[in-house]
Order: C-alpha cells, then sequence, then structure tokens
C-alpha cells in the first residue's frame, strides 16, 4: 500500500494523559499537513510541513500540541494534558509541491476519545 | 473557521437518480476541490476545479464554479449505493507559508437507497 498511513486507526485515553499518533506520508511527497475533524464537521487545518520545516500552525494548535517531522518524512503530533475537547478525528494528508494544482492525499485518520 | 458551507447538509435519493450539491465559500480562491469521505474514514479527492474554469467533468461527476457568486455545484449522475458518503468541497489558498491550505465546509451527507 503506497498511500498515506496513520497509526493508531483509534485511541482512547484519560484526561491529562499524553498522546502521540503517527502520520506516514506517500514516499515522494515533500508536503505534509495535519487537520482536526469533529464530528459533523469538516476537517480544519491545524499545521503544514515542507520537508522536515514546519512553516505554518493554526491557532487551534495550542501550546499543548506539538508537531515534529524529522528528517521530511513520517511526521508526529503529540497532545500534551489531553482534555475532552481534543476529542476527534486527526487526518494527515501529503501532498507534492506543485504550481495551482496539488492534491492533497489523506491517510485514514486517527480517532482520539478523551474521557 | 469554515469557510466553504454545503448545501442540502442531508441528502437522500433513490439509486439511478442524480444528486447535486452547493458549496458556497467567501473569499477568493486558487482552485476549489470536492473531497468524498465514508463514514469514520478518511477523504478521497474527487476533482479540482480551477478558479479560471467554469465546469469539469470526471466520469459520472460534473463541477461548476461560478467565481462572481462564489459558489460551486458537484452533480453526481446515476447514483449507486456505494456513493453514499458525505461530501465536502474546498477551498484552497496559498498562505504566507506557501501551504496550501485546504478549508472545508461542514459536508452533505448523501444518502443513496438501492
Amino acid at each position: 500500500d503506497t498511500g498515506v498511513s496513520q497509526n493508531p486507526r483509534h485511541k482512547i485515553t484519560k484526561r491529562g494523559q499524553n498522546v502521540t499518533f503517527r502520520c506516514d506520508p506517500i514516499s515522494e511527497h515533500n508536503r505534509l499537513y495535519w487537520y482536526r475533524q469533529t464530528l459533523g464537521q469538516g476537517p480544519e487545518f491545524l499545521t503544514y510541513f515542507q520537508n522536515e520545516a514546519q512553516l505554518e500552525k493554526s491557532r487551534l494548535l495550542s501550546d499543548r500540541f506539538s508537531a515534529e517531522r524529522p528528517k521530511g518524512s513520517f511526521s508526529t503530533l503529540e497532545i500534551q494534558r489531553t482534555e475532552q475537547g481534543d476529542s476527534a478525528m486527526y487526518l494527515c494528508a501529503s501532498s507534492f509541491r506543485n504550481t495551482q494544482t496539488e492534491t492533497q492525499y489523506f491517510g485514514p485518520g486517527t480517532r482520539l476519545l478523551v474521557l | 473557521s469554515q469557510q466553504g458551507e454545503e448545501d442540502p447538509q442531508a441528502l437522500s435519493i433513490q439509486e439511478g437518480e442524480n444528486a447535486t450539491m452547493n458549496c458556497s465559500y467567501k473569499t477568493s480562491i486558487n482552485n476549489l476541490q470536492w473531497y468524498r469521505q465514508n463514514s469514520g474514514r478518511g477523504l478521497v479527492h474527487l476533482i479540482l476545479i480551477r478558479s479560471n474554469e467554469r465546469e469539469k467533468h470526471s466520469g459520472r461527476l460534473r463541477v461548476t464554479l461560478d467565481t462572481s457568486k462564489k459558489s460551486s455545484s458537484l452533480l453526481i449522475t446515476a447514483s449507486r449505493a456505494a456513493d453514499t458518503a458525505s461530501y465536502f468541497c474546498a477551498t484552497v489558498r496559498i498562505s504566507s507559508g506557501s501551504a496550501r491550505q485546504l478549508t472545508f465546509g461542514s459536508g452533505t451527507q448523501l444518502t443513496v437507497l438501492p
């Protein structure tokens, strides 16, 4: 399977715990995005990497959230001191730098439930 | 914030009928894309229409774009039960950091009854 993969697919945690999600993009894609999707809503942009550089962060990304992309390959998204409001689907997407018609390919997502 | 807003929020049709979903947006765009999401899964890219295009076809999909009205529509012809999913429009804005930020609407839940 050469698509975007995410692990774990599901995560249940207690409030206050830390969680980490992993995204493996399509291998030749140099751009990587994280989105968050709550029930009944469309995804919302969280952050963006070009290669290993994190170039943009949304205001949605509070201080408890941190994302990395060491060596410009896989990426991790960590949430510290989780809150019930963090419960959502976390989606990763990757793309290859192009002109205006860049297509983002999404992974299956990690569904987080904070109890 | 959600820029694109889909209409209707939910649509139920019989297999073989056509399904039309509309999307409105607020700011200028580089292009507009439509995605599909099966329940609890990731999003699948369906079709992209550039800001200088008015209509585009792909198989049973037809997308129109009216930049003067800041609206787009997605038509699925001869629908099948397998088309049951949520459909999202997403506008693309090239941000200062060069990200192609996708801004999604809240989606249209399409149910195709066999």
